[in-house]
């Protein structure tokens, strides 16, 4: 089945430590996005990715990092820098829909908690 | 600013009633709209996406209206099933615009 895989499901880091949260996508979509979801807010884009080697930041991308070597892979780095990393990571990938729109499809999130 | 706003924030129906969420958007230039339900704890799963030119969807018992002269969006569940429990959240595309605006979600509680 073609669908979105993030991993871990669950995180806990340590004050001052670096995170890595996979995505990986077997859609064959050239675009990927990662967004945060905190209660009561939308979906905030941290970064996205419309080609391979090539990204762009979102709303907001201080204190985050990724890279997109391979079409499939879309990694996010949670830094020491970011100071409220706590929330739900959404890993997401779009193909151009014929009539001009995005159509996203989800990954099933990370729970990073800060400990 | 493109803005997405969700109304009302939350409700709770009994199993078996319909009920109707509202999107207002001042997204320009507009490309589509769509609706997704979110699970706790899970990713957004898609409803529905309407076009301009689109002015009702349906999904089985999800209805998604789109007047893009007032920029309002309704989603209508009917009969409602407590699987529906969930958040529903309205997503608006500018055109030629990989960034998406999303509403902050309406939760729908149903019960038996």
């Amino acid at each position: 089945d073609g669908g979105i895989t993030q991993s871990p499901k669950y995180l806990f880091r340590k004050e001052g430590q670096n995170v890595t949260l996979s995505c990986e996508q077997n859609l064959n979509h050239d675009a990927m996005y990662w967004y945060r979801q905190d209660p009561g807010q939308g979906l905030r884009l941290i970064y996205y990715s419309q080609i391979v080697n090539d990204f762009q930041k979102g709303d907001i991308a201080e204190g985050y990092s990724v890279s997109r070597e391979k079409k499939e892979s879309f990694p996010l780095t949670v830094t020491s820098a970011q100071k409220n990393p706590t929330a739900f990571y959404l890993c997401a990938s779009s193909i151009e829909h014929p009539s001009g729109a995005n159509v996203l499809t989800f990954g099933a999130g990370s729970r990073l908690t800060v400990l | 600013k493109n803005q997405v706003e969700q109304s009302p924030q939350s409700l709770i129906i009994l199993e078996g009633k319909n009920c109707t969420l509202q999107c207002n958007y001042t997204v320009s230039p507009f490309s589509n709209l769509r609706w997704y339900k979110q699970d706790t704890g899970r990713g957004p799963v898609s409803l529905t996406i309407m076009t301009f030119s689109e002015n009702t969807k349906s999904n089985g018992r999800y209805t998604a209206t789109l007047d893009a002269d007032t920029k309002q969006s309704s989603l209508h569940i009917t009969a409602s099933q407590l699987s529906d429990s969930a958040s529903y959240i309205c997503v608006v595309s500018a055109r030629n615009d990989y960034k998406l605006s999303f509403g902050a979600g309406t939760t729908v509680t149903v019960r038996a």
